[in-house]
């Protein structure tokens, strides 16, 4: 089993959309979670943490079920910029520091 | 501030060749992370390190690569024989985690694309 679930998509939404990616995690030991943008042919980049009281930047929203292993991210006005994969990202094992990184969602936004 | 730096940026070879990497960290960064990314498909990590001192290779294949960061700055990842499914996307990345100042953000570098052929 891998220890991070998600949908591949692709997504394909139009500009303005309100768009929502979801994955789950094995490791119920897990503590932090974390959203990753990686844009075609670059580097993952950060692009929020996941907090258990659920948190906003700007038009995105982040929100973490501990109980379900649960970890959601929700885009709202989407732009034709937010067109990327977004990785779900949760930490396990023993060792400090370690990701495991969900496979992606890919989503395209059009005009 | 500089990011990661990583070189090559690609790399063609044949199958049972040997190729290596190099990763520069961002100045300061204790902990440096070797991650392989198949197309489709999420980093997964190989290596660990904190400092000079290797923290997690579980996920290392031991019998053809190696990596190692003498004088706990720069690291090199290598693969010898490399295989067609050694093809995949290079990545280095670092951070200031450690068990004193706790989790830190992971910055990535560009990458190095391995083709085998």
């Amino acid at each position: 089993r891998k220890e991070v679930e998600q949908d591949p998509g692709p997504f394909n939404v139009p500009e303005g959309a309100t768009v929502a990616f979801n994955c789950t995690y094995s490791n119920s030991a897990s503590q932090s979670f974390f959203w990753y943008r990686q844009d075609c042919r670059k580097e993952p980049k950060l692009l929020m943490s996941v907090y258990s009281s659920g948190n906003e930047d700007g038009r995105f929203t982040a929100q973490l079920n501990r109980a379900s292993q649960y970890i959601s991210l929700l885009i709202r006005d989407s732009k034709l910029s937010d067109s990327a994969t977004y990785l779900c990202v949760v930490t396990g094992g023993s060792t400090l520091g370690r990701l495991y990184f969900g496979r992606g969602t890919q989503l395209t936004v059009w005009p | 501030e500089a990011g990661v730096a990583q070189s090559p940026r690609y790399k063609i070879i044949e199958k049972r060749q040997s190729v290596a990497f190099w990763c520069n960290p961002i100045s300061g960064h204790a902990t440096l992370y070797w991650y392989q990314q198949i197309l489709g498909q999420g980093p997964k990590l190989l290596i660990q390190f904190q400092n000079n001192g290797v923290v997690d290779d579980s996920q290392l294949p031991k019998d053809r690569f190696s990596a190692e960061r003498l004088k706990g700055v720069d690291s090199t990842l290598k693969i010898q024989p490399a295989k067609l499914e050694d093809s995949a996307v290079y990545l280095c990345a670092s951070s200031l985690t450690t068990r004193d100042r706790g989790l830190d953000e992971q910055f990535f570098g560009p990458g190095t694309r391995l083709t085998v052929l």
